[in-house]
């Protein structure tokens, strides 16, 4: 049992760019949910993927998406970046989307200049 | 709109004693509620966590008390240990959703 990883740990993107986040699950999870932590804020939820199929978006805008693979790894896409895109970001992931025992992943920090 | 409301930034306890830490929430479909730990670097850990049709749930030196008429949850750790400084964010969630919606947390220190 490996956890949650995510990569990179931080990033430092161009306002205007575009940027992929990676997580990879813990082992026999197929739900995985992404978060958005700014600075002093609690996490907000992004979306939520289960079997490769979104199962669920928060209040944010279509530039932030994502995939979920068969092997139950997945990416964070966001395109057009903007300044308050800065955040921490974190995957989660469960058993089914009825358990919420979620594990956290340590985050990717994203800083947009 | 933030449903989940946690408004203490910060508590400082005396190890050995109790910590008590609050959490208020406005959307009444909310019937399921967690607790994490969350230490720097780190990403949020499951510690605790009760539904609604219990009012306690215990857990070795964790307690969370819920309140649904005060829409009000508290997590009380006793004895408290230098061990247990950390931010702490409760997270609440309706039986039909599949997000949870969390509090701003908690930074407790337990001074030795």
């Amino acid at each position: 049992e490996t956890g949650v990883t995510q990569s990179p740990t931080h990033l430092i993107k161009t306002r205007g760019q575009q940027v992929t986040l990676r997580c990879s699950s813990q082992s026999g999870h197929n739900t995985v949910s992404w978060y958005q932590q700014a600075l002093g804020q609690g996490p907000q939820f992004i979306f939520q993927y289960y079997r490769e199929e979104e199962n669920g978006r928060g209040n944010f805008p279509p530039r932030f998406s994502g995939l979920q693979f068969p092997n139950y790894s997945s990416e964070l896409n966001v395109n057009a970046l903007e300044l308050d895109d800065s955040a921490l970001y974190l995957c989660a992931s469960s058993l089914s989307i009825a358990n919420y025992g979620y594990t956290f992943g340590s985050g990717t920090r994203l800083t947009v200049v | 709109d933030q449903q989940v409301k946690q408004n203490s930034p910060s508590l400082s306890v005396q190890e050995g004693r109790i910590s008590i830490l609050n959490c208020d929430y406005t959307n009444s479909m909310f019937d399921y509620f967690l607790w994490y730990k969350k230490y720097p670097a780190e990403g949020p850990t499951f510690l605790i966590s009760i539904s609604s049709i219990k009012d306690k749930n215990e857990d070795g030196r964790f307690t969370v008390f819920l309140n649904k008429s005060a829409k009000h949850l508290s997590l009380h750790i006793v004895p408290s240990q230098p061990g247990d400084s950390a931010v702490y964010f409760c997270a609440a969630s309706a039986y039909t959703g599949n997000q949870f919606y969390f509090g701003t947390g908690t930074s407790l220190t337990v001074i030795p």
